[in-house]
């Protein structure tokens, strides 16, 4: 089945810094890789997803990169603000949508006012 | 709309008690899906359903039952609690694109 590894597990910048978050898959049939965000004592919440037919997508202050031959999708935040700390998944499936997906096991991201 | 409601928030369990975690959602998505998660690990897979009437077995499946007699319901059933079964549980459901979590039921076994 499909393994997903996520660095590193915990991390803490600077408020206004850059963040970013490593995630490799084992199953190269897999095609969709959803980000998910869960803050203290809440359900995680979809914060960006990509497909496998694009490298790249942005929205606002987050963006995910994929880059299929390596197995590999990151998660960029930038301009971090203190709201932004929480527990991040990345998850991988095969479908091209959320049905069996593998999570990996989270980075806790602090972010230092 | 409320989403994905599960109940209870928190439960105490004494070791081969049994109990039900209620999931119900009102979005009409036909996917619905329960997780552990334990600390410092990712979601884990319990069982998951694609439509009233139909189950299939996650990753870690064992010791939990589910059933799906409608769209919108969704429990799980423990039936002889154990402490590895210690916990917190999500609930899950998907149109098939993201997926809608609960907010957790957290479970103790002692």
């Amino acid at each position: 089945g499909e393994n997903v590894e996520q660095h590193p597990s915990t991390l803490s910048v600077q408020e206004g810094d850059s963040a970013v978050i490593k995630c490799t898959y084992s199953d190269s049939a897999s095609n969709y890789f959803p980000w998910y965000k869960q803050e203290l004592g809440k359900g995680p919440q979809l914060i960006i997803d990509i497909r496998s037919n694009v490298g790249e997508k942005k929205d606002q202050r987050i963006a995910v990169t994929l880059n299929k031959t390596a197995k590999h999708f990151s998660l960029h935040i930038t301009e971090t603000q203190p709201e932004d700390s929480a527990v991040y998944f990345c998850a991988a499936s095969k479908g091209g949508g959320y049905q069996k997906v593998t999570f990996g096991t989270g980075t806790k991201l602090q972010v230092i006012p | 709309n409320a989403g994905v409601t599960q109940t209870p928030k928190f439960r105490i369990l004494k070791i081969g008690q049994s109990m039900t975690l209620q999931c119900t959602q009102d979005m009409n998505h036909n996917y619905m899906y329960w997780y552990r998660q334990d600390p410092g690990m990712g979601l884990k897979l319990i069982y998951y359903s694609v439509g009233a009437g139909i189950t299939d077995k996650g990753e870690v499946p064992n010791g939990y039952n589910v059933s799906r007699s409608t769209t919108e319901d969704f429990p799980l059933r423990l039936e002889l609690a154990a402490p590895s079964q210690t916990s917190v549980y999500f609930c899950a459901s998907s149109p098939g694109t993201e997926a809608f979590f609960g907010q957790g039921t957290r479970l103790t076994v002692v």
